[in-house]
């Protein structure tokens, strides 16, 4: 099956700063990619679709100057957490569709903890 | 808008059979997804069901599909120890695109 790749797959930021995240389709194009996030114990939330070569659409209640994302290629969609603070601390996703495969395929996920 | 629903927490003994379920919302899901997620790890695809089916068969894995109650059910026969993770039950919306909306997830646990 398909390959998506995160990374890093676990930061720890000061408050304030900025963390990008890198998501990879290793062996296919994906036109839309997505992210999610989610809480300990909690379910996935959507944040927002990307699709490639346009501006993401972004679910209701996320800050789209908070969290940029740039879908720059059929294979790379990043995530920036800007000024990032405790409260953004979780576990972000990525996934990658495939018209292909008919299915979507999950980034492994990357752990952020902003102190 | 659309929401999917799961029981939290779900506990069996090692060989017993487990069911998951999960009630869905939107009538014109196309497709229905059961993801495993272990501990500190991403998603991992299980199993899937098209609308237009009633039952799919997967090693130990069987999904049933109850399209008028709207009710998705995920069964693990001769449980293991090593299935002890969080189920989540997805599906997607109409309209293509694969956006796909996620339950709150079944902790599944294995006693020995």
């Amino acid at each position: 099956g398909a390959v998506v790749s995160q990374h890093p797959s676990w930061v720890i930021c000061k408050s304030g700063t900025s963390v990008k995240i890198e998501c990879r389709s290793l062996d296919f194009q994906a036109t839309t990619m997505f992210w999610y996030r989610q809480f300990p114990k909690q379910s996935l939330m959507l944040m927002a679709t990307s699709n490639e070569g346009s501006k993401a659409t972004y679910e209701q209640g996320v800050e789209k100057d908070k969290f940029l994302i740039n879908h720059a290629s059929l294979t790379l969609s990043t995530l920036t957490v800007t000024s990032a603070h405790p409260e953004d601390s979780s576990f972000y996703i990525c996934s990658a569709d495939s018209p292909a495969y008919n299915e979507q395929f999950f980034g492994p996920g990357t752990r952020l903890t902003v102190l | 808008g659309e929401d999917v629903e799961q029981s939290l927490f779900l506990s069996v003994r090692e060989g017993d059979s487990s069911v998951i379920n999960c009630t869905y919302t939107d009538s014109s899901s196309t497709y229905l997804y059961w993801y495993k997620q272990e501990p500190g790890a991403g998603l991992q695809l299980l199993t899937y069901i098209f609308s237009n089916m009633d039952m799919k068969q997967d090693q130990r894995l069987t999904v049933l599909l109850n399209k008028k109650d709207k009710h998705l059910s995920l069964r693990i026969a001769d449980t293991q120890t090593g299935d002890s993770a969080i189920y989540f039950c997805a599906e997607t919306e109409s309209g293509g695109g694969f956006k796909t909306i996620f339950g709150a997830g079944t902790r599944l646990f294995v006693k020995a």
